[in-house]
């Protein structure tokens, strides 16, 4: 069975500042897939970055980069110069395969960016 | 673009009552989900659907039924609701299998209340 781990439930950070949400998983799979996905308090669900257990190099999408520790099995989202409108939760997921089949994800990470 | 639409988006129940949570998309994904979101336990997967005519149970399915109408719609019901059932409903889609950038396209959610 998959498991994802994040064990801050809240953070407070200074606008402009780089911020590090945690994210360890657990899976006996040889193959996997670690997603982020970010929810603004209106709700809905946003894609922010993928990163695949054999990609070589950690996956980055403009502000957002996936500091990928296989060893370690943590998949840590860093968001460089926070913005306002980061404020959101965050949820670290993980899944089978490289595809999208059944989603484990973790509890969250209620992010506030203060100005 | 409407992308993944769920009606409706607010729903109050009596214990006991049934009705059908319907989700459209339009992006002619072969996968599509349906996910409960609680207070402090992110979000966890009821039932999936690989491809048209076909679903399988996710993690917390006892209560609810699906049906994968065609390759658009993908619909859930609670049979006899019970306050336990009272959530925030997501369904998604994605091209599954494909090893892609693996994002899931989430409706907008369903808020379920059940008295």
């Amino acid at each position: 069975a998959q498991k994802i781990t994040q064990t801050q439930p809240g953070m407070f950070v200074q606008e402009k500042e780089a911020v590090t949400l945690d994210c360890t998983y657990d899976t006996s799979d040889p193959s996997y897939g670690l997603f982020w996905y970010k929810q603004p308090s209106s709700g809905e669900m946003i894609f922010l970055i993928y990163q695949g257990s054999y990609d070589q190099q950690n996956a980055t999408e403009g502000r957002y980069s996936l500091n990928f520790q296989k060893a370690r099995k943590s998949a840590n989202l860093v968001i460089s110069a926070s913005q306002l409108g980061d404020s959101a939760m965050y949820f670290c997921a993980m899944s089978r395969a490289f595809g999208n089949e059944k989603l484990t994800f973790g509890t969250g990470t209620r992010l506030t960016i203060i100005p | 673009n409407a992308g993944v639409t769920q009606t409706p988006k607010f729903q109050v129940l009596k214990t006991g009552q049934s009705m059908t949570l319907q989700c459209a998309q339009d992006m002619n994904h072969n996968s599509m989900y349906w996910y409960r979101q609680d207070p402090g336990m992110g979000l966890r997967l009821i039932y999936y659907s690989a491809s048209e005519g076909t679903t399988d149970k996710g993690e917390v399915p006892n209560g609810y039924n699906v049906s994968r109408l065609n390759k658009r719609e993908f619909s859930l019901r609670l049979e006899s609701a019970a306050p336990s059932q009272t959530s925030v409903y997501f369904c998604a889609s994605s091209e599954y299998g494909r090893g892609l950038a693996g994002e899931l396209f989430f409706g907008e959610g369903s808020r379920l209340t059940v008295l």
